[in-house]
């Protein structure tokens, strides 16, 4: 198994574009979410998801969009980039709705200018 | 709502050291608890964890014990390498509207030195 996956690993934005951080999983994991982890903040839930078809927002979800098509797949998109951007977005997935483990992809580092 | 409390760091020890990183939390219910260790340029990735009160997690020296009645879930090593040096994130778990919620703390940097 892969585990999950990110790309890009890097991604230089000029403020006001747009792109998606791709993010996937070969674990048949229910259990989906983005975060961003800042200096000195830790981790921030962005967006989650608990199946196909099935997102809802967490602690700072403005300025991302997600959808949940599949199982395995959960991109986060970024409408109009902005500065207050930059930062280090991870994707994690967990098998299901109970307190279980979750599983980190390695990291796209987000640089807004 | 759910708050994690971690110590500041960074922490700096010599190899060998005893190692203790504290970690308090605010929850309502009977959250799960976990500890994340990210090493330098990587994801997060589980330490060890503990789903009832009085649990002890263990992993690679590692241990933590849930202790309920000081809301407390402090990681000790007794030996620290040189390639323990990471950060590491208090987390907790609960269910909340149906769904899992985690909260994570802000993370306490390890530094070992030879």
């Amino acid at each position: 198994n892969a585990g999950v996956t990110q790309t890009p690993k890097f991604q230089v934005l000029k403020t006001g574009q747009s792109m998606t951080l791709q993010c996937a999983q070969d674990m048949n994991h229910e259990y989906m979410s983005w975060y961003r982890q800042d200096p000195g903040m830790g981790l921030r839930l962005i967006h989650y998801s608990v199946g196909a078809g099935i997102t809802d927002q967490g602690e700072v979800p403005n300025g991302y969009n997600v959808s949940r098509s599949t199982t395995e797949d959960f991109p986060l998109r970024l409408l109009s980039a902005a500065p207050s951007q930059t930062s280090v977005y991870f994707c994690a997935s967990s098998l299901g709705q109970k307190q279980e483990t979750q599983y980190f992809g390695p990291g796209t580092r987000l640089l807004v200018l | 709502g759910n708050s994690v409390t971690q110590m500041e760091g960074p922490v700096t020890l010599s190899e060998e050291a005893f190692l203790t990183i504290n970690c308090t939390y605010t929850a309502t219910g009977y959250p799960s608890l976990f500890w994340y260790v990210q090493y330098p340029g990587e994801g997060l990735q589980l330490l060890l964890k503990a789903t009832k009160a009085d649990d002890k997690g263990s992993n690679k020296g590692f241990e933590a014990t849930y202790r309920k009645e000081t809301t407390s879930f402090h990681l000790e090593k007794g030996s620290v390498q040189v390639s323990d040096s990471a950060v590491y994130f208090c987390a907790l778990s609960s269910i909340s509207g149906g769904y899992q919620k985690v909260t994570f703390g802000t993370g306490t940097k390890l530094q070992v030195i030879p």
